[in-house]
């Protein structure tokens, strides 16, 4: 089955700096790779997602690139704000019909300081 | 707001009883997700019915169950609990049959197993 390896675990910049996380997955036929925001205490929030079709995806602030050669891929968030402050989890799902599911990354704990 | 319900938001019980959680989807939405959350596992799925059947099944002991009924709303059976029970309970909607459309997830139910 899928694998998906997060990192880093936590992270911590400067308001205002930019921020990178960072996954990797192990099933070459996973084409849809989801990004979630969970603040403490709430629902995981779907921000951004990509397919395996495109290379890259912007959001205002956010951004997310794939390379499905290296089977890597990274969200970026600029211009980093204190409501930026969460856990960030990917995900990774082949297409694989009745047998799909969302594999997650262990998360990343982001903390934006004044 | 995420369009998706669950109660109760808190439950608190003994080791070896069985409780039941409930969630009901986006209006529109014909696939629930259920995903549980401890602190050292991350976001594990468990099952997923779409329309009413059984589409996909994760990590989900013999000791829990659950169904979807025809109004679309899920509910899941957690029977024998034990104190690795404890964990934040989540169900996500999306609109078709396979994980790679949109997830959208509820607020959680916070399951104590004491």
């Amino acid at each position: 089955g899928e694998n998906v390896e997060q990192h880093p675990s936590t992270l911590s910049v400067q308001e205002g700096d930019s921020a990178v996380i960072k996954c990797t997955y192990s099933d070459s036929a996973s084409n849809y790779f989801p990004w979630y925001k969970q603040e403490l205490g709430k629902r995981p929030q779907l921000i951004i997602d990509i397919r395996s079709n495109v290379g890259e995806k912007k959001d205002q602030r956010i951004a997310v690139t794939l390379n499905k050669t290296a089977k890597h891929f990274s969200l970026h968030i600029t211009e980093t704000q204190p409501e930026d402050s969460a856990v960030y989890f990917c995900a990774a799902t082949p297409f694989t019909g009745t047998a799909s599911k969302l594999t997650f990354g262990t998360g990343t704990r982001l903390q934006v300081t004044l | 707001d995420s369009g998706v319900t669950q109660t109760p938001k808190h439950l608190i019980t003994a080791t070896g009883q069985r409780v039941t959680l409930r969630c009901s989807p986006r209006s529109g939405d014909l696939s629930v997700y259920w995903y549980q959350q401890s602190l050292d596992q991350g976001l594990q799925f468990l099952i997923q019915y779409y329309n009413g059947e059984e589409r996909a099944k994760g990590n989900i002991l013999e000791r829990f169950s659950a169904q979807q009924f025809p109004d679309l709303h899920s509910e899941l059976n957690l029977s024998s609990l034990e104190l690795g029970d404890s964990a934040l309970y989540f169900c996500a909607s999306s609109v078709g049959p396979d994980a790679n459309y949109e997830q959208y997830f509820g607020p959680g139910t916070r399951l104590t197993v004491t």
